[in-house]
């Protein structure tokens, strides 16, 4: 079975900073792949940023970046240049062929300050 | 493109009653939907995984009797909560798998239940 967790609950930070969300999951696959979800007020689901487990090169896309330490089992997410747009929850997820579903962590709330 | 649509978007109903909640896929032919439960400031909960053509998949403690979901097609599947109660009252989400492949799945915008 796959467990995802994200011990912060909530964090908050300064519009233009950097900050860092932090993941660790857990699975027996060797084969998985690893996101970052945002949920705004709207709920509307957008998927953040992808990464495959059995590349080693950390995913980026554009202002959003992740850590992926596979050893460690960790996934952070780092977000450049903070908008207050980016103000949502954010999940961190895992998904395996195994049981081809996605096993979500808890959640952090992010707030961007102005 | 992978745009995934929900409706209602928000429905209010008398216990007792029954609700259906309509997922479309609008420019993809989805193999695979799944349905999620979210409560306010939680995080998603797997319902079940609705096959085109077969019976959907529920995840352990979900009553598939309460919540009947039919995929008649390759994009449209339906969540019906039957005789519903106000513990019922939820955020649900479906996502859709253009496939064959469920690791990239394109979410709705949600369906706020309320039940009196």
């Amino acid at each position: 079975a796959q467990t995802v967790t994200q011990s912060q609950p909530e964090m908050s930070v300064q519009e233009a900073e950097t900050v860092t969300l932090s993941c660790t999951y857990d699975t027996s696959e060797n084969n998985y792949y690893l996101f970052w979800y945002k949920q705004p007020p709207s709920r509307q689901m957008i998927l953040v940023i992808r990464q495959e487990a059995y590349k080693q090169q950390n995913a980026t896309e554009n202002r959003f970046s992740v850590n992926f330490q596979k050893a460690a089992k960790s996934f952070s997410l780092k977000i450049s240049d903070s908008q207050l747009g980016d103000t949502a929850m954010y999940f961190c997820a895992t998904h395996t062929g195994a049981n081809s579903k996605l096993t979500f962590g808890k959640g952090i709330t992010l707030s961007v300050r102005p | 493109g992978a745009v995934v649509s929900q409706h209602p978007s928000w429905v209010i109903c008398k216990s007792g009653t029954s609700v259906k909640i309509e997922c479309r896929s609008l420019d993809f032919q989805a193999t695979t939907m799944f349905w999620y439960r979210q409560f306010p400031k939680q995080s998603l909960m797997l319902m079940a995984t609705s096959n085109e053509g077969s019976k959907a998949t529920y995840e352990q403690g979900v009553e598939k009797d309460k919540f009947l979901i039919n995929h008649a097609s390759l994009t449209l599947s339906t969540l019906t909560v039957t005789s519903a109660h106000p513990e019922d009252s939820s955020f649900y989400i479906c996502s859709a798998a253009p496939g064959p492949s469920t690791d990239t799945q394109y979410f709705g915008p949600g369906t706020r239940l309320t039940v009196l």
